[in-house]
């Protein structure tokens, strides 16, 4: 079974600019979720899909961060425009269904300088 | 919403000796706790789990204890391998109906060096 892949893993821009960053979950899994990780902490969630619906982004800064999941398979996170306070590893993570083992990607290191 | 607090930061033990690795939540009515393994630059990978309605897992030399009452869950590695040196972090889930969805929230993490 593929496990969730994510594009690009590394991506270096400097403040003000915008980024993207891919993810595919693994196959049937209904939710998809996309959290950012800090050096030295837990990931925090930024936004939860079910299929193509959001079921939480409390978390997301929605001033500058935006996602979505038009056909309910793969997702795009966005950031526009980036602070150096972005800097940090995003990870997706899918799920067959909410409350069950979540299977994380490799993630994508974004550096802003 | 959800608070986890876990303990030590870092923990430093001898190849063979057991490492115990603690979290408390905050939810009560949290009901589902994984642990993570992340290897530098790898991604989180799930190494055992627990849910509220049971005390107690076991997988080989990996086992993870749930006290509902205190609210608080833990990690316990027997036998440890330097290839058990890695960050863990502990999550805890309330259930997916209601308004959580099932959201993970993680622990700070715990840096575990295992000595040969």
């Amino acid at each position: 079974e593929a496990g969730v892949a994510q594009s690009p893993r590394y991506k270096i821009i400097e403040k003000r600019q915008s980024v993207a960053f891919w993810c595919n979950p693994i196959s049937g899994h209904a939710t998809l979720y996309w959290y950012q990780q800090i050096l030295g902490q837990g990931p925090k969630l930024l936004i939860q899909f079910q299929n193509n619906g959001v079921v939480d982004d409390s978390q997301l800064p929605k001033d500058r961060f935006s996602a979505e999941r038009l056909k309910g398979v793969d997702s795009t996170l966005k950031i526009q425009p980036a602070k150096l306070e972005d800097s940090a590893v995003y990870l997706c993570a899918s799920s067959s269904d909410p409350g069950l083992t979540q299977y994380f990607g490799p993630g994508t290191r974004l550096l802003v300088l | 919403g959800e608070n986890v607090e876990q303990h030590p930061s870092t923990l430093s033990v001898q190849e063979g000796d057991s490492a115990v690795i603690k979290c408390t939540y905050s939810d009560s009515a949290s009901n589902y706790f994984p642990w993570y393994k992340q290897e530098l630059g790898k991604r989180p990978q799930l190494i055992i789990d627990i849910r509220s309605n049971v005390g107690e897992k076991k997988d080989q030399r990996i086992a993870v204890t749930l006290n509902k009452t205190a609210k608080h869950f833990s990690l316990h590695i027997t036998e440890t391998q330097p290839e058990d040196s890695a960050v863990y972090f502990c999550a805890a889930s309330s259930p997916a109906g209601g308004t959580s969805y099932g959201k993970l929230t993680f622990g700070q993490g715990t840096i575990l060096t295992v000595h040969p």
